[in-house]
């Protein structure tokens, strides 16, 4: 079975000032990850995605995530946030149990919000 | 390219009334999903389409909930007799095939659904 902890619900940064959104995950196969980001009323758009090649990977937008296999990690960071950073980002595992590689398992969320 | 397209957007219905939500997947991409997007439960997978294969419904709340993918194309969810806790974001996406690890799913708008 796979689950993925989001642990903030809420994230607040002043703009240029790095962001880092926390996700640790649980996998009984080597797993995919991604990082999803919802605009307000839009659909959600792929950030980036770990599939076992280099372990940090970079996204769109200037992000990028670090897999930490020993501590099962996933965080999501940028070196300085932008007004439009704001939105909610959802970090998400895939794995190979049953054959169900498509079945993809949602964190809550993290809601950013940047202040100017 | 065009990307997923779902309608309608919004749809409000009275408790007790069939509903029809549908969508458009990226042409040539051959896996379909539905998800759920509620405030109590988060994101989750509801069913999965590939090719001619028979769907993945495990993630079907009650069997008032179905889903047809006519022709390998357009997808109809259907909800009969809908309650007010069926009310959420319904969302879908489609990918290329899913056995190619880590492959992106490419998601819709979404179909907000009230449910008085």
């Amino acid at each position: 079975a796979q689950s993925v902890t989001q642990l903030d619900s809420h994230v607040s940064v002043s703009e240029g000032t790095p962001v880092l959104l926390r996700c640790n995950y649980s996998s009984s196969y080597s797993p995919s990850l991604f990082w999803y980001v919802q605009h307000p009323n839009k659909g959600l758009q792929l950030l980036l995605k770990y599939t076992s090649a280099a372990t940090l990977v970079k996204g769109i937008n200037g992000f990028e995530a670090e897999f930490k296999k020993s501590e099962t990690s996933f965080h999501l960071t940028k070196p300085s946030a932008h007004m439009s950073d704001a939105a909610e980002y959802f970090c998400v595992v895939s794995d190979l149990s049953g054959g169900s590689n498509y079945k993809l398992t949602f964190g809550k969320g993290t809601l950013l919000t940047v202040n100017p | 390219g065009a990307g997923v397209s779902q309608s309608p957007s919004n749809k409000v219905t009275e408790k007790g009334k069939d509903v029809e939500l549908r969508c458009d997947p990226i042409s040539g991409h051959t896996a379909l999903y539905w998800y759920r997007q509620s405030l109590g439960q988060g994101l989750e997978f509801l069913i999965y389409f590939q090719g001619n294969s028979a769907p993945d419904k495990s993630g079907l709340p009650s069997d008032r909930f179905s889903a047809e993918r006519t022709g390998g194309s357009v997808s109809t969810l259907t909800i009969q007799r809908t309650q007010q806790e069926d009310s959420a974001v319904y969302l879908c996406a489609s990918s290329l095939s899913f056995s190619v690890r880590g492959n992106e799913q490419f998601f819709g708008p979404g179909t907000r659904l009230t449910v008085l």
